[in-house]
């Protein structure tokens, strides 16, 4: 799927380094925030999720951090790699009457890793 | 195993003509999903299926949307009289719903439909 756009929040960082990825979500009753990555000509892929009563969460190289007070979601990357290049989304899920697991997705910001 | 699949990949139309986007889930997936991709934004939801249960189709934009799932596996999208804002890229996501706190979406490769 077609991910890249010219009004898109960038961040570009050197192979390596960590990065910090952020979103700030709408809904505070929301019951999960989730993050996906897509690269470019594919649909996005499930990174890692928190739930809502959570402030923190870690997978493998990745942490999401969630702030409830400031409605604030990161996503940490360590050692980023060229591979780790996308847009990465976060998305808020709600579930209400008979929808469950639906997702409302943000802009997405654009990784770019520098070998 | 077989992912989410799509076809067509791409989709070129001219303004007025209908057409039709179809959708296989993986296997045993209960929940599916249709998502509207424009060209720099985020995902937009357009219709969620899942099992019997009547669809949600609070997302899709106008009564030109239709979409349908036959035996609780394949997805069609439809969209008639199709306007060239409707250009984007159309994406399907399956889930499986053994767990309610699973919330990974698989999704397909997308449709990129051009109308002109």
């Amino acid at each position: 799927g077609e991910s890249v756009g010219l009004h898109l929040p960038t961040l570009s960082v050197q192979e390596g380094d960590n990065s910090i990825i952020n979103c700030a979500y709408s809904n505070s009753a929301s019951d999960y925030f989730i993050w996906y990555k897509q690269e470019s000509g594919k649909g996005p892929q499930f990174i890692i999720d928190i739930r809502s009563n959570m402030d923190k969460r870690q997978g493998q190289r990745v942490t999401v951090l969630l702030n409830k007070t400031v409605k604030h979601l990161s996503l940490q990357i360590a050692a980023t790699q060229p591979g780790d290049s996308a847009v990465y989304f976060c998305a808020e899920r709600n579930d209400g009457g008979t929808s469950y697991g639906k997702l409302t997705f943000g802009q997405g910001t654009i990784l770019t890793v520098h070998p | 195993g077989a992912g989410v699949s799509q076809s067509p990949s791409n989709k070129v139309t001219e303004k007025g003509k209908d057409v039709e986007l179809r959708c296989d889930p993986i296997s045993g997936h209960t929940a599916l999903y249709w998502y509207r991709q424009s060209l720099g934004q985020g995902l937009e939801f357009l219709i969620y299926f899942q099992g019997n249960s009547a669809p949600d189709k609070s997302g899709l934009p106008s009564d030109r949307f239709s979409a349908e799932r036959t035996g609780g596996s394949v997805s069609t999208l439809t969209i008639q009289r199709t306007q060239q804002e409707d250009s984007a890229v159309y994406l399907c996501a399956s889930r499986p719903t053994t767990f309610w706190d699973d919330n990974e979406q698989f999704f397909g490769p997308g449709t990129r439909l051009t109308v002109l």
